[in-house]
C-alpha cells in the first residue's frame, strides 16, 4: 500500500461547482498534513496546512480525521483558476521536515 | 512566503556530460533542503535530503555517485547530474523548509527542466 493515496481523478467540474478531494495515509503516527497545488510544468505551491480542528481559507476547507487517517479538501464556488493538480502531503513519523507526496488529483474547471 | 530560487530553469545537454543545478533560499537560511524529481504525469519523488555542512541523505534507489549534492552554505545547495543519460531527463525541483507554528512548511524552487539528448 502506498504511504499517501489520493482520488485518481481527473475531476472535470463546471464553474461554480463544489468539489471535494480525498486523501488517505498509511502511517498512523504521521505528524503534519498539507495540501499543495501544482500548475502544469510549475513547482508545487502550498495551499494550506491541515489541522485536527479543520481549517478554512476563503473557498477552501481542509479536514483531518486522524482516526480514519483521512484528509479532505473542499473547494466551493470553483473558478477557472482553480484548475490544477492538488497534492496531498504528509510528514512521516520519523521526520519533522521531510514530506511524502501523494500522486495528486487533477482538477479542470470548465466554463 | 519564503522564496526559493533555482538556476537554470531549463537546460539541454548531451549524453555523457554533467549538469549542475543550483538551489538558493533568498530570504531565509535553510539548514536542510530537499531535491525532487518529477516525470511527466507523475508526482514528485524525493531524491535526497541536503544537509548544510554534512553529507546528503539519499533515498533508496538514488545513486549518490550519479547525483552529487553539495550544501556548502545555509542558502545554497547544488545538485550535479553526472554523466547524464536521456533517462535522466526530468523536472528537478528543490525545496527548503521553514518552521511555521507547529510544523515545517516546504517552499519550492521553480524547478529545472533537464533534457538530455
Amino acid at each position: 500500500r502506498k504511504e499517501v493515496e489520493q482520488d485518481p481523478g481527473p475531476f472535470n467540474v463546471p464553474e461554480g461547482a463544489t468539489v471535494a478531494f480525498n486523501c488517505t495515509y498509511s502511517n498512523s503516527a504521521s505528524q503534519s498534513f498539507f495540501w499543495y497545488r501544482q500548475d502544469c510544468r510549475k513547482e508545487p505551491k502550498l495551499l494550506m496546512s491541515v489541522y485536527s480542528s479543520g481549517n478554512e481559507d476563503g473557498r477552501f476547507t481542509a479536514q483531518l480525521n486522524r482516526a480514519s487517517q483521512y484528509i479532505s479538501l473542499l473547494i466551493r464556488d470553483s473558478k477557472l483558476s482553480d484548475s490544477a493538480t492538488y497534492l496531498c502531503v504528509v510528514t512521516p513519523e520519523t521526520s519533522y521536515d521531510k514530506v511524502i507526496f501523494g500522486p495528486g488529483t487533477s482538477l479542470s474547471v470548465i466554463p | 512566503g519564503a522564496v526559493v530560487s533555482q538556476h537554470p530553469s531549463r537546460v539541454i545537454c548531451k549524453s555523457g556530460t554533467s549538469v549542475k543545478i543550483e538551489c538558493r533560499s533568498l530570504d531565509f537560511q535553510a539548514t536542510t533542503m530537499f531535491w525532487y524529481r518529477q516525470f511527466p504525469k507523475q508526482s514528485l519523488m524525493l531524491m535526497a535530503t541536503s544537509n548544510e555542512g554534512s553529507k546528503a541523505t539519499y533515498e533508496q534507489g538514488v545513486e549518490k555517485d550519479k547525483f552529487l549534492i553539495n550544501h556548502a552554505s545555509l542558502t545554497l545547495s547544488t545538485l550535479t547530474v553526472t554523466s547524464a543519460h536521456p533517462e535522466d531527463s526530468s523536472f528537478y525541483i528543490c525545496s527548503a523548509t521553514v518552521l511555521a507554528g507547529p510544523s515545517y512548511e516546504q517552499y519550492f524552487g521553480p524547478g529545472t527542466r533537464l533534457t538530455v539528448t
